[in-house]
């Protein structure tokens, strides 16, 4: 959705960090979403964050919220080959769980 | 636990068909919802159902309707496909339409249709 914004390509040497960056507009959002997405499968959640918390940590993920600037981010520690995949961001609108989503980031691992 | 299923995986059809995809899922959820996924534009919301009986518009509801047939089941209607419908779709599910409680809002998601208008 355009009130989503992510960047579309990330390449990242195995064992170094990945960090995929968003930017979301509606301020009302209760809860903003990692979701991903291996070739040829539907989204599964990675993790969320309420919009009170400004950081969640869940072993390799790292999340960061900045409400100031609606800006999200996800870091991956020691990226795996098996993380590669399209990342997408997605935050709630107002009072019903609709999601809005990003366009997705394909991160790349390589060797 | 199935989850969210989908019918069919693939399908090609020509420009005026008609075609509806499927969806059901056994989680007892009361929330259901279709999105179509097209590359650089994310997933943008089509239609969704916040409960059995009810039925609203997304984002990009032209060209489809929808039936919430029963708490398990949410089809996908396209009357007169055209080229620009070609995507894919998936369905997905929430168990609650509004926000609060201890729910996060999580959408559980089926594996996709591939359809392709020619």
């Amino acid at each position: 959705g355009e009130d989503v914004e992510q960047s579309l390509f990330l390449s990242v040497r195995e064992g170094d960090s990945s960090v995929i960056n968003c930017t979301y507009t509606d301020s009302s959002s209760t809860y903003l979403y990692w979701y991903k997405q291996e070739p040829g499968a539907g989204l599964q959640l990675l993790t969320y964050i309420f919009s009170n918390m400004d950081m969640k940590q869940d072993q390799r993920l790292t999340v960061l919220l900045n409400k100031k600037d609606k800006h999200l981010s996800l870091r991956i520690a020691d990226t795996q080959t098996g993380d590669s995949a399209i990342y997408f961001c997605a935050e709630s609108m107002g009072d019903d769980y609709k999601l809005s989503f990003g366009a997705g980031t394909t991160v790349t691992v390589r060797a | 636990n199935a989850g969210v299923t989908q019918t069919p995986k693939f399908q090609v059809l020509k420009t005026g068909q008609s075609m509806t995809l499927q969806c059901a899922q056994d989680m007892n959820h009361n929330s259901m919802y279709w999105y179509r996924q097209d590359p650089g534009m994310g997933l943008r919301l089509i239609y969704y159902s916040a409960s059995e009986g009810t039925t609203d518009k997304g984002e990009v509801p032209n060209g489809y309707n929808v039936s919430r047939l029963n708490k398990r089941e949410f089809s996908l209607r396209l009357e007169s496909a055209a080229p620009s419908q070609t995507s894919v779709y998936f369905c997905a599910s929430s168990i609650r339409s509004k926000a609060g409680g201890s729910n996060t809002g999580e959408l559980f998601f089926g594996e996709g249709s591939r359809l392709t208008v020619l």
